[in-house]
């Protein structure tokens, strides 16, 4: 079946440097696209959004860009900070509104 | 606004025991979820509902039960519990216009042994 992916389960960045975390999916009728940031031992907490007829869209320290032909999607991160150290999902929405498709996730793991 | 609230946090279950999960939004959302997330993978759905009174399977609902008398309730029902049911469960909900976004409670950790 259609499937979201990831390509690195885990990430480590130097503080302060630039993350960029990806994400394949298959599912070529995904017209809406999320990330989530987990923390450990809470619930998934929403960053940002992009549909499909978006290329890029960016939020504060976050940029997500899509791109369509390859299928792939990725979460960028300014300035990585030691908050930032968590698990990231990406998520696709594809036929019903109702339903989202998450992926394994990725850790990022920012060092001092 | 409390958001999604969970309870309960924590719970251990004997195999064949029954129990239920409380989910509550308090933003007047229409539709809400319920996922589990076995260790160092995604979230799977479970069961969703789209408003008061309808609800429909997701990608894992065998062994589970909802039902959705309220706008505010979500309850998830588990009958004879299962080790294969140990897993952390996160209850989510959106509204019904505008963003797609869910909002994702704080989870119940289940064990059963």
């Amino acid at each position: 079946g259609e499937s979201v992916g990831l390509h690195l389960p885990t990430l480590s960045v130097q503080e302060g440097d630039n993350s960029i975390i990806n994400c394949a999916y298959s599912n070529s009728a995904s017209d809406y696209f999320i990330w989530y940031k987990q923390e450990s031992g809470k619930g998934p907490q929403f960053i940002i959004d992009i549909r499909s007829n978006m290329d890029k869209r960016q939020g504060q320290r976050v940029t997500v860009l899509l791109n369509k032909t390859v299928k792939h999607l990725s979460l960028q991160i300014a300035a990585t900070q030691p908050g930032d150290s968590a698990v990231y999902f990406c998520a696709e929405k594809s036929g019903t509104a109702s339903k989202l498709t998450f992926g394994t996730g990725t850790r990022l793991q920012v060092t001092l | 606004n409390a958001g999604v609230t969970q309870t309960p946090k924590f719970r251990i279950l004997k195999i064949g025991q029954s129990m239920t999960l409380q989910c509550t939004q308090d933003m007047n959302h229409n539709y809400m979820y319920w996922y589990r997330q076995d260790p160092g993978m995604g979230l799977k759905l479970i069961y969703y509902s789209v408003g008061a009174g309808i609800t429909d399977k997701g990608e894992v609902p065998n062994g589970y039960n909802v039902s959705r008398s309220t706008t505010e309730d979500f309850p998830l029902r588990l009958e004879l519990a299962a080790p294969s049911q140990t897993s952390v469960y996160f209850c989510a909900s959106r509204g019904l216009a505008g963003a797609l976004e869910q909002y994702f409670g704080p989870g119940t950790r289940l064990t059963v042994t």
